[in-house]
């Protein structure tokens, strides 16, 4: 039950595109279409934005996407804005029937 | 509205227990899988146990079990983590949250602080 491998920062300026990496396992994001991510800022409750790799809920803007390659999934978030800045994390399905989650990005809006 | 109304957390000694509550609204609760996941101070998001809409299907993260247990009413639309044995590392901001197909959360409940320490 080891968690996915996300990068414990990232940083882009106002108006760019970053990528958000997860790396997991044939077990996990390799072997499902459920992985999702989500956005926590500061002292919140997360918040899902993105879901089966990359569907949007109601509400969630078009700027975020997702996509998955293998046993890697990505998250963009484009045209970055000051509220973007946050506490990212993904999560999979596995093959054992329960849930793993990144341990984190820390995006930061220059 | 969907709501996960949380109860129960607090300060406890290593090795003692506490019986985390959260109450849902807004939805057919008999319908959802949920599950349970903490956020130690500082740190990532953690998921730590899951319970099917019947209870036939419970799984916990290995560092959990034997010490902790999940269960659920549905009758009272409750949902329930009964913690023992606790340990330093057990202190954590401990969610609730209502799961989708594929373990995806959807909601989540406001968050109970627990905390372990002599």
């Amino acid at each position: 039950q080891s968690a996915l491998t996300q990068p414990a920062s990232l940083s882009g300026s106002l108006g760019q595109s970053i990528t958000v990496s997860c790396a997991g396992t044939p077990r996990d994001v390799g072997a499902y279409d459920y992985v999702s991510w989500y956005q926590q800022h500061p002292g919140k409750v997360p918040k899902l934005i993105i879901y089966d790799v990359s569907k949007r809920p109601s509400g969630v803007s078009d700027r975020f996407s997702g996509s998955k390659f293998g046993i890697t999934a990505s998250l963009t978030i484009s045209g970055l804005q000051a509220e973007d800045e946050a506490d990212y994390y993904c999560s999979s399905y596995t093959s054992s029937y329960t849930q793993v989650f990144g341990g984190g990005t820390k995006v930061t809006v220059l | 509205e969907v709501q996960l109304v949380q109860s129960g957390g607090g300060l406890v000694k290593p090795g003692g227990s506490l019986r985390l509550s959260c109450a849902a609204s807004g939805f057919n609760f008999n319908i959802y899988s949920m599950n349970w996941v903490r956020q130690p101070p500082g740190k990532g998001l953690e998921w730590i146990s899951s319970i099917s809409t019947t209870s036939r299907y419970i799984y916990y993260t290995d560092s959990v079990k034997g010490r902790f247990t999940v269960s659920r009413d549905n009758a009272k639309n409750s949902l329930y983590l009964q913690m023992t044995s606790l340990e330093v590392d057990d202190t954590a901001v401990y969610y609730c949250a209502r799961l989708l197909v594929g373990a995806t959360v959807d909601a989540w409940g406001q968050g109970t602080v627990v905390t372990v320490s002599s």
